[in-house]
């Protein structure tokens, strides 16, 4: 079955240090992969996503994510955490091909908490 | 350009009774999504439209639920007879029929039924 992990329930990280939330993914042939970050009683907002290309693609507010093919990860890295960064993040996936194609699969998200 | 726009915000009701949401996607958008999220937890895919068509409704329980697309514009998804488990946040997406687009989502519908 086509599957997203989230290992992390939650992450802390101090302000002004470095943050990742991990995510790895079971989907059969070279996938869309995407970021996406939930603030409270909101919608999902887009933060990025990988097609094609480089392995490391940049984002919205400073995040940035490491695709590595052989280990199916697509990690969510930022250099410096805000305390504004906290949040709910979920990394999702789209088949490229067959009949699943086009079906956005999503983890089970990652409470990501900043502290001053 | 207006996103996603879903409504009502919030819906309490009580059970056995029929509830339904309605989403407007983004213009020229021709996939469509339902998601259901649970607190704390991951989207769940309830039905995926392409323009009017149903492409993907496997994971609908569809004893309670519909779901309808008229003119593969906006959407409207419905519950009835609902239950106490269906006490969850209701999201719509929509993106362009590319694959490699990103979805962009509503606010969701926060349903709780009583």
């Amino acid at each position: 079955a086509q599957s997203v992990a989230q290992p992390e329930d939650q992450v802390n990280v101090a302000e002004g240090n470095p943050l990742t939330v991990k995510c790895t993914y079971s989907v059969s042939g070279n996938p869309y992969l995407f970021w996406y970050v939930q603030y409270p009683n909101r919608g999902l907002q887009f933060l990025l996503k990988y097609i094609t290309g480089d392995n490391l693609v940049k984002g919205s507010y400073g995040f940035e994510a490491e695709f590595n093919k052989s280990q199916t990860s697509f990690h969510l890295k930022k250099p410096s955490a805000l305390v504004s960064d906290s949040a709910l993040y979920f990394c999702a996936v789209r088949p490229r091909l067959g009949n699943q194609g086009g079906k956005l699969i999503f983890g089970q998200g990652t409470e990501l908490s900043v502290k001053p | 350009e207006a996103g996603v726009v879903q409504s009502p915000r919030y819906k309490i009701i009580e059970k056995k009774q029929p509830v339904a949401f309605w989403c407007n996607p983004i213009s020229g958008h021709n996939t469509l999504y339902w998601y259901l999220q649970n607190l704390g937890q991951g989207p769940e895919l309830l039905i995926r439209y392409e323009n009017e068509e149903a492409v993907d409704d496997s994971q609908l329980p569809k004893d309670r639920f519909s779901a309808e697309r008229l003119k593969g514009v906006d959407s409207t998804l419905k519950i009835q007879p609902a239950e106490l488990g269906d006490s969850a946040v209701y999201l719509c997406a929509s993106s362009l029929g590319d694959r490699g687009t990103e979805a962009f989502f509503g606010q969701g519908t926060r349903l709780t039924v009583v």
